[in-house]
């Protein structure tokens, strides 16, 4: 499918706010989503928002997504150390609701 | 809360060898994946299923990889024969398919070949 790109590394120090970010190319995604992934354990669900959005808020979780650029932004607020984990980004259309995923951003946060 | 189980959790298995993973999705969920996750990518989709019906396997590699879910609702991914290339994360997912966006997944099973 087409790309999702995110950065693969991102460390901040707990407290701090960790933004995550992720472009992709397909203009016919209708939903992009934020999973996380712990060591050895599979996907888990964090939010996901659909494309006629530009924001959406869950608890510490901000989601941004900019259309125009193909950008998608998760904001999370006073970050913690079980934070620490992969974050993915994936598009999805409208047909089959099969996922595009990032290849990752590795989340490391400090004491 | 429901899960997507699968079983097992991890296989190692010498190339050459045959292999074979389980998936049972949430009760009641009409759609299932089956994704492969290299050790620092994304998850890939391999094949889905509408009911018991294969909706999407054009990234399957069917000289080796089948995929069956005979009554709709659990599933099986096969390899025969295993190659080291294969080893990888093997996770299985599920959505209802009437419309609600979420797929849940189950905690995978992780595949080494030697």
């Amino acid at each position: 499918g087409e790309d999702v790109e995110q950065s693969l590394f991102l460390s901040v120090r707990e407290g701090d706010s960790s933004v995550i970010n992720c472009t992709y190319t397909d203009s016919s995604s209708t939903y992009l989503y934020w999973y996380k992934q712990e060591p050895g354990a599979g996907l888990q669900l964090l939010t996901y928002i659909f494309s006629n959005m530009d924001m959406k808020q869950d608890q510490r979780l901000t989601v941004l997504l900019n259309k125009k650029d193909k950008h998608l932004s998760l904001r999370i607020a006073d970050t913690q150390t079980g934070d620490s984990a992969i974050y993915f980004c994936a598009e999805g259309s409208n047909s089959g609701y099969a996922l595009n995923f990032g290849k990752g951003t590795s989340l490391l946060v400090t004491p | 809360e429901a899960e997507v189980a699968q079983s097992p959790r991890y296989k190692i298995t010498e190339k050459s060898q045959a292999v074979a993973f389980w998936c049972d999705p949430i009760s009641g969920h009409a759609t299932l994946y089956w994704y492969r996750q290299i050790l620092g990518q994304g998850p890939e989709l391999l094949v889905q299923f509408q009911d018991e019906s294969v909706v999407d396997d054009s990234q399957l590699p069917k000289d080796r990889f089948s995929a069956e879910r005979l009554k709709g609702v659990d599933s099986t991914l096969k390899i025969q024969p295993a190659e080291l290339g294969d080893s990888a994360m093997y996770l299985c997912a599920s959505n209802p398919g009437t419309g609600d966006r979420e797929q849940y997944f189950g905690p995978g099973t992780r595949l080494t070949v030697t």
